[in-house]
């Protein structure tokens, strides 16, 4: 299957500083790329569709002014979490596919704590 | 509203057992299924999927089946091994959708 390619797979970092996590599809290209949100034995919960050459879409609740997403180019999403706090602290996942009936392929996600 | 959940969130079995991990959806208008396993700090891996017009379809070890009468969507691991260990999720998808929707999961565990 085609590869999602996530990095850092982990980082920690201060209260009020800023996060970047980077989703490159290696193999393929991505018009869209989609970033998840995962809690602790909680399931994937969307937070926005990144779209390649426009402006991400954002699911209900999400702030998309501290949550930055940018798509530049059609291997590459980036995920800025901005003026990060403790409860920002999750596992952060992107994929690409999974549209329609397509399979969806996934980073290796991205482990974020705030201290 | 529509969902897509699964009955057990936890499930252990022998090792060489047969695993069953069940999942039910409520949108008649999905018609793509898949199964992802999930390992601890890693991001879903694919197993296996199925489209609405099919009841049944095997992988290797795996074979899932789709009850559309019940919305019922299942997960068949024969002979599970230690590294079937793992949080497995069922998603449904559907034309003119841009993402998945995922249930809630299950923690199989084998045991020795």
């Amino acid at each position: 299957g085609a590869v999602v390619s996530q990095h850092p797979s982990r980082v920690i970092c201060k209260s009020g500083t800023s996060v970047k996590i980077e989703c490159r599809s290696l193999d393929f290209q991505a018009t869209t790329m989609f970033w998840y949100r995962q809690f602790p034995k909680q399931s994937l919960m969307l937070m926005a569709t990144s779209n390649e050459g426009s402006k991400a879409t954002y699911e209900q609740g999400v702030e998309k002014d501290k949550f930055l997403i940018n798509h530049a180019s059609l291997t590459l999403s980036t995920l800025t979490v901005t003026s990060a706090h403790p409860e920002d602290s999750s596992f952060y996942i992107c994929s690409a596919g999974g549209q329609g009936n397509t399979e969806a392929f996934f980073g290796q996600g991205t482990r974020l704590t705030v201290v | 509203g529509e969902s897509v959940g699964l009955h057990l969130p936890t499930l252990s079995v022998q090792e060489g057992d047969n695993s069953i991990i069940n999942c039910a959806y409520s949108n008649s208008a999905s018609d793509y299924f898949i199964w992802y396993k999930q390992e601890s700090g890693k991001g879903p891996q694919f197993i296996i999927d199925i489209r609405s017009n099919m009841d049944k379809r095997q992988g290797q070890r795996v074979t899932v089946l789709l009850n559309k009468t019940v919305k019922h969507l299942s997960l068949q691991i024969a002979a599970t091994q230690p590294g079937d260990s793992a949080v497995y999720f069922c998603a449904e998808n559907r034309a003119g959708w841009r993402q998945l929707t995922f249930g809630s999961g299950t923690q199989l565990t084998v045991l020795p």
